[in-house]
């Protein structure tokens, strides 16, 4: 299940399984999103990225769909696997006077074999 | 061939030292950038050159200082530790600033674990 609290939130399935982690982002403005995954001791890796202009984008076991409605970024991750275990992160290219990514807070995803 | 490397991957100091942290980027890319990541995992970003140019400066303490010898290397000087400081610092590269319309995918260095103790 998922658990939003003072702790990193975490979503727990069983390894075969689809995942999907959510993401609200703070700025309509924002034309550029991309998710990246960071293991344990490692850097954040880049993933899967989308524009504004479109709603939704796939890779190899990976969607990400965007609602700019309501602001509103998730990855489903396909038959989820052991080595996907990770703190996955959504960012948002904000433009404007110092164009920079802002990151949300990340979501712990552990997958049981 | 790391492509984004941070030395050293881990720093552990006595409050009110003085520390550097070196990054290097052998992706050609122009834009490099400093992040901290705190015990909750919150990614921050502190600091962003172009071409050797500040262009990023998030309301950091001014005992950070940020230096870009090159568009390759981006190093971080802290002065006077404080315990506050202990955190696990990123170096990211990106081709490109990301002006408007332009993709700017960074990619991210191993870290720097610090701590102040």
């Amino acid at each position: 299940g998922e658990s939003v609290g003072l702790h990193l939130p975490t979503l727990s399935v069983q390894e075969g399984d689809n995942s999907i982690i959510n993401c609200a982002y703070s700025n309509s403005a924002s034309d550029y999103f991309i998710w990246y995954k960071q293991e344990s001791g490692k850097g954040p890796q880049f993933i899967i990225d989308i524009r504004s202009n479109m709603d939704k984008r796939q890779g190899q076991r990976v969607t990400v769909l965007l609602n700019k409605t309501v602001k509103h970024l998730s990855l489903q991750i396909a038959a989820t696997q052991p080595g996907d275990s990770a703190v996955y992160f959504c960012a948002e290219n904000i433009q404007g006077g110092s164009e920079k990514l802002v990151f949300g807070k990340g979501m712990k995803l552990t997958v049981n074999p | 061939d790391t492509a984004v490397s941070q030395t050293p991957k881990y720093l552990v100091t006595q409050m009110g030292n003085d520390k550097s942290i070196k990054c290097e980027q052998n992706l050609g890319h122009d834009t490099m950038y400093w992040y901290k990541q705190d015990s909750k995992k919150f990614l921050k970003i502190m600091f962003s050159y172009n071409n050797k140019e500040l262009i990023i400066n998030e309301t950091v303490p001014n005992r950070f200082s940020p230096k870009s010898p090159d568009k390759a290397h981006l190093n971080l000087h802290i002065n006077s530790l404080e315990l506050g400081d202990s955190a696990v610092y990123f170096c990211a590269s990106s081709q490109d600033r990301g002006l408007a319309g332009r993709r700017q995918t960074q990619y991210f260095g191993p870290g720097t674990r610090l701590l102040v103790l």
